[in-house]
């Protein structure tokens, strides 16, 4: 079976642009994680989505930071106006249900923002 | 709040050496506390996890970690390194309720020497 996807792997964005980011996550996992994951770093929590309903978004940096799951399968996590300390990779995992269940992670969207 | 210290950016060891890569956690209450590895280019692999029950757990790849409560502590070890096993590894933990991510540590490059 598929992993978790995410696309584009590379992003490079000149200050001010908005971004998508898109991560598949695995069939029928309910609970879908975002993380933020800058150079030298762990990853640090962005925002957490049960089914379509978001459910936690404590961790995003600033009201420029978007994310979505509309039917509760895909999601979108949109960043408007980038700017440099943006730059990170962006990391998706989803689980079968909850936070006590594996999280599978997807290779992550490098964003580069010049 | 919780949160997980691990010693050492980087460690390096000698082909066939033990490998031991220390976390320390820090949680009011018991804590799930889990070992992902991170190959270049890669999304994080969960290595094991600790949840309840047995305090030695055994992973993937011959890696086991054993939760000590009076010294807080996850550390990871493995009796044998192979030059396969060179990557960043990460320490995360989350509480076993009311929470809805994992908290990492900011990683451990190890470098296995042949």
């Amino acid at each position: 079976g598929a992993g978790v996807s995410q696309s584009p792997r590379y992003k490079v964005a000149k200050r001010g642009q908005d971004v998508a980011l898109r991560c598949d996550p695995i069939s029928g996992h309910v609970s879908l994680f975002w993380y933020q994951q800058a150079l030298g770093q762990g990853p640090e929590f962005l925002t957490y989505f049960q089914n379509e309903a978001q459910l936690d978004k404590s961790g995003l940096p600033s009201d420029r930071f978007f994310a979505e799951r509309p039917e509760g399968s895909v999601s979108t996590l949109k960043i408007q106006r980038t700017q440099q300390e943006d730059s990170a990779v962006y990391l998706c995992a989803s689980s079968l249900q909850g936070i006590r269940d594996t999280q599978y992670f997807g290779p992550g969207t490098r964003l580069t923002v010049l | 709040a919780q949160s997980v210290t691990q010693l050492g950016s980087h460690v390096s060891v000698s082909e066939g050496a033990l490998v031991l890569l220390r976390c320390n956690y820090s949680s009011s209450v018991p804590p799930y506390l889990f070992w992902y590895v991170q190959y270049p280019n890669q999304g994080l692999q969960l290595l094991l996890k600790y949840t309840s029950a047995a305090t030695l757990v055994k992973g993937i790849n011959g890696f086991e970690a054993e939760f000590k409560k009076s010294e807080t502590s996850f550390h990871l070890t493995k009796p044998s390194a192979h030059m396969s096993d060179a990557a960043e590894y990460f320490c995360a933990v989350t509480l076993r309720t009311g929470a809805n991510n994992l908290f990492f540590g900011t990683g451990t490059r190890l470098t296995v020497i042949p």
